[in-house]
């Protein structure tokens, strides 16, 4: 199948500080990337649409200046928390479209995911 | 506002039985549904799926099932193996894979 990876795979760091996170698709282009955030026990939530060559979109409640996507190639997405806060803990995961064959034959549309950047910001 | 909800968050089953976990949505739009399965500090890794114009499929020991008119979907995974405990998430789309949106996932223990 599809590998995603994301780098770092966890991070901390000092308050205010800008953190980037790296996504790439290893073995597939991607002309669509997603970035979702998932806090502990709860459901991954979708942050934004990263488009390759254009802008981003934004889901509703997400600042975009805060959380800025770059999406330079088919193979890399680019997350920067900027000015980051104790607040913007949490789990990172990117994921990129694509297709997968099942057990059983035949072709199903998925997305992808990372592995996921734990970010911990004191 | 949940859009696909999991209300079981946890499930405990024997090895060899058969794990069902549910999964309820209430976007009429929703026309592709997946599931995926996470361990702890790892990204989802997808499962299975199913189009609205189907209401099962069938991959190995998982077979989703697909209730359009009661907006519900089910997991089945039988026989259940401990290497299958982990968190369990279905997933909503609109026209195909793109732009999903989770359950608060479904914690499945196999015991031996």
């Amino acid at each position: 199948g599809a590998v995603v990876s994301q780098h770092p795979s966890w991070v901390i760091c000092k308050s205010g500080t800008s953190v980037k996170i790296e996504c790439r698709s290893l073995d597939f282009q991607a002309t669509t990337m997603f970035w979702y955030r998932q806090f502990p026990k709860q459901s991954l939530m979708l942050m934004a649409t990263s488009n390759e060559g254009s802008k981003a979109t934004y889901e509703q409640g997400v600042e975009k200046d805060k959380f800025l996507i770059n999406h330079a190639s088919l193979t890399l997405s680019t997350l920067t928390v900027t000015s980051a806060h104790p607040e913007d803990s949490s789990f990172y995961i990117c994921s990129a479209g694509g297709r997968v064959e099942g057990l059983a034959g035949g072709r199903q549309e998925t997305q992808y995911f990372g592995p996921g950047t734990r970010l911990l910001v004191l | 506002d949940q859009q696909v909800k999991q209300n079981s968050p946890s499930l405990s089953v024997q090895e060899g039985r058969i794990s069902i976990l549910n999964c309820d949505y209430t976007n009429s739009m929703f026309d592709y549904f997946l599931w995926y399965k996470k361990y702890p500090a790892e990204g989802p890794t997808f499962l299975i799926s199913i189009s609205s114009i189907k209401d099962k499929n069938e991959d190995g020991r998982f077979t989703v099932f697909l209730n359009k008119s009661a907006k519900h979907l089910s997991l089945h995974i039988v026989p259940s193996q401990p290497g299958d405990s982990a968190v369990y998430f279905c997933a909503a789309a609109t026209g195909g894979g793109n732009k999903l949106t989770f359950g608060t996932g479904t914690q499945l223990k196999v015991e031996l």
